[in-house]
């Protein structure tokens, strides 16, 4: 059974600092990974999806990697605004249709 | 081009009341899935539905939750005899296919039972 955890559980971080979240799977075999934004009282927006074959994938101020052998992804979110303060999810697919999803960090960033 | 609509965005109800939340998927997408969110963990899949058939239902509590996609509407996620324990955020996800494709997740529902 495929366990996605999430570290840290909340971060707080002064504007323009960088972010890193940290995500870890127990089953490698994993079809795609997504990082996923989701404000308070909200739905999910996706950010990123990065198939099992890719290493990283890059939008705007945002980067995240992908290690399948280790079971690892990291999500970087470059000079942090106030804007982002969200909660940030990741999920993998093993293929299908049941994403695996970590419970999340929350993120804060002071202004 | 409208995202997942979810209604109602918020519920209320009362221990034994039923709760039905409704889901429409984005336009052209014939697959729709529900997950639930409960407080402080992450969310888990319950079913996945294309039109007029349930395709996977591995993830619903086997007793009073039940799911269905109609060929005319949107799809309903219903719940009878609510518990406290229900209380939780319920997502719907829509995509144009079932698997490779990204899905789209809808901004939830969220179901109180007092």
């Amino acid at each position: 059974k495929q366990e996605v955890t999430q570290i840290p559980a909340a971060l707080s971080v002064p504007e323009g600092e960088n972010l890193v979240l940290n995500c870890s799977f127990t089953d490698s075999a994993i079809y795609n990974l997504q990082w996923f934004r989701q404000d308070p009282g909200k739905g999910l927006t996706s950010l990123l999806l990065i198939q099992s074959s890719q290493r990283e994938q890059t939008s705007g101020r945002l980067n995240a990697s992908l290690d399948k052998s280790s079971g690892r992804s990291t999500l970087y979110i470059a000079a942090s605004q106030p804007g982002d303060s969200a909660t940030y999810l990741c999920a993998v697919s093993p293929g299908d249709y049941k994403l695996s999803f970590g419970a999340g960090t929350t993120v804060t960033v002071r202004a | 081009n409208a995202g997942v609509m979810q209604n109602p965005r918020h519920l209320v109800r009362r221990r034994g009341q039923e709760a039905r939340l409704r889901c429409s998927p984005m336009k052209g997408h014939s697959h729709v899935y529900w997950y639930r969110q409960l407080p402080e963990e992450g969310l888990k899949f319950m079913v996945y539905l294309q039109k007029e058939n349930i395709i996977d239902e591995s993830g619903m509590p086997k007793e009073r939750f039940s799911a269905e996609f109609p060929k005319e509407g949107p799809s309903i996620l219903r719940i009878q005899q609510v518990v406290r324990g229900d209380s939780a955020a319920y997502f719907c996800a829509s995509s144009p296919a079932g698997s490779g494709n990204t899905i789209y997740f809808g901004e939830g529902s969220w179901l109180t039972v007092v």
